[in-house]
C-alpha cells in the first residue's frame, strides 16, 4: 500500500538550532516529492519539490531537502531556524502520472522558541 | 498576491442535510482539487477537476459527493446527505499547470456535522 510517513509529530527547538524532519514513502513507482508548510492561521503552501535531477533541492526561506532513493526518503533541513519557522510541515508525494493527487504525511508541528 | 478563497470558513449542519462548500480558485488556473482533513488524521485527496469534468477521484468521493464549476469563477463541493464522519476541514486547491506539482490551497472550510 502507498504511504507517507513523517518521523516526528511534534518538534520544539530554539532559534538558531538546526532542523531536520524525516519523511519516508512507500510507493510502487516513480514519484514526485514535496514539502508543504502551513503557518499558523494560513493556507498550505509549497516549500520545495523534487521531480528529478540533483537530489538536493533548495526551497524558500532557506529550506532544503535531500532525496535518497535507496532509502525512500526525502528529509527536510534548515541549518538555523527562526521563530517565524513555527508551522506545520507536511511531506507529500504524487505518482508521476497524477500530479495533483498529493498523498500527504501526517504532518510535523514545529515550534521554535525565541 | 492572488489566492484561493473558500466559503464558509465554518459550517455546522445536521446529519442528513445537504452542504455546499464554495471555492474561488486563482483566476487563470485550470486544474481544481478538493482535499479534506478529518481531525487528527492526514490530509486526503478527494477529487481533481479539469475542463469541466472530474479527472480523478478517490474512494472517499462516493455518490454523496459532487463537484461543479457553475460559472467561470466558482468551484463547489456538494455533499448531498451529510454523515457524522463527513466532519472535517475541506481544502480547495488550484493550479495553472498540472505538471508543476505546485497546488495553491485555500484556508479551508471546517464542516461540523451534528
Amino acid at each position: 500500500a502507498q504511504s507517507v510517513s513523517q518521523h516526528n509529530h511534534h518538534v520544539i527547538l530554539s532559534e538558531a538550532a538546526s532542523l531536520e524532519l524525516g519523511c519516508n514513502y512507500s510507493y510502487g513507482g516513480t514519484v514526485n516529492l514535496f514539502w508543504y508548510v502551513q503557518y499558523p492561521g494560513q493556507h498550505l503552501q509549497l516549500l520545495l519539490k523534487y521531480f528529478s535531477g540533483d537530489p538536493l533541492v533548495k526551497g524558500i526561506k532557506g529550506f532544503e531537502a535531500e532525496f535518497i532513493k535507496s532509502k525512500f526518503s526525502f528529509n527536510l533541513r534548515k541549518p538555523s531556524v527562526q521563530w517565524s519557522d513555527t508551522a506545520e510541515y507536511f511531506c507529500a508525494v504524487t505518482p508521476t502520472d497524477s500530479w495533483g493527487k498529493l498523498q500527504f504525511g501526517a504532518g510535523t508541528q514545529v515550534v521554535v522558541t525565541p | 498576491e492572488p489566492e484561493v478563497t473558500q466559503t464558509p470558513s465554518h459550517q455546522v449542519t445536521q446529519m442528513g442535510q445537504e452542504v455546499i462548500l464554495r471555492c474561488v480558485p486563482i483566476s487563470n488556473h485550470l486544474y481544481f482539487y478538493w482535499y479534506r482533513q478529518i481531525l487528527g488524521q492526514k490530509v486526503e485527496f478527494l477529487v481533481s477537476f479539469y475542463n469541466n469534468e472530474i479527472s480523478e477521484k478517490s474512494e472517499i468521493f462516493d455518490d454523496q459527493f459532487s463537484v461543479e464549476r457553475p460559472d467561470g469563477s466558482n468551484f463547489t463541493l456538494k455533499i448531498r446527505s451529510t454523515k457524522l464522519e463527513d466532519s472535517a476541514m475541506y481544502f480547495c486547491a488550484s493550479t495553472r499547470l498540472a505538471n508543476t506539482g505546485e497546488l495553491f490551497f485555500g484556508e479551508g472550510s471546517r464542516l461540523t456535522v451534528l
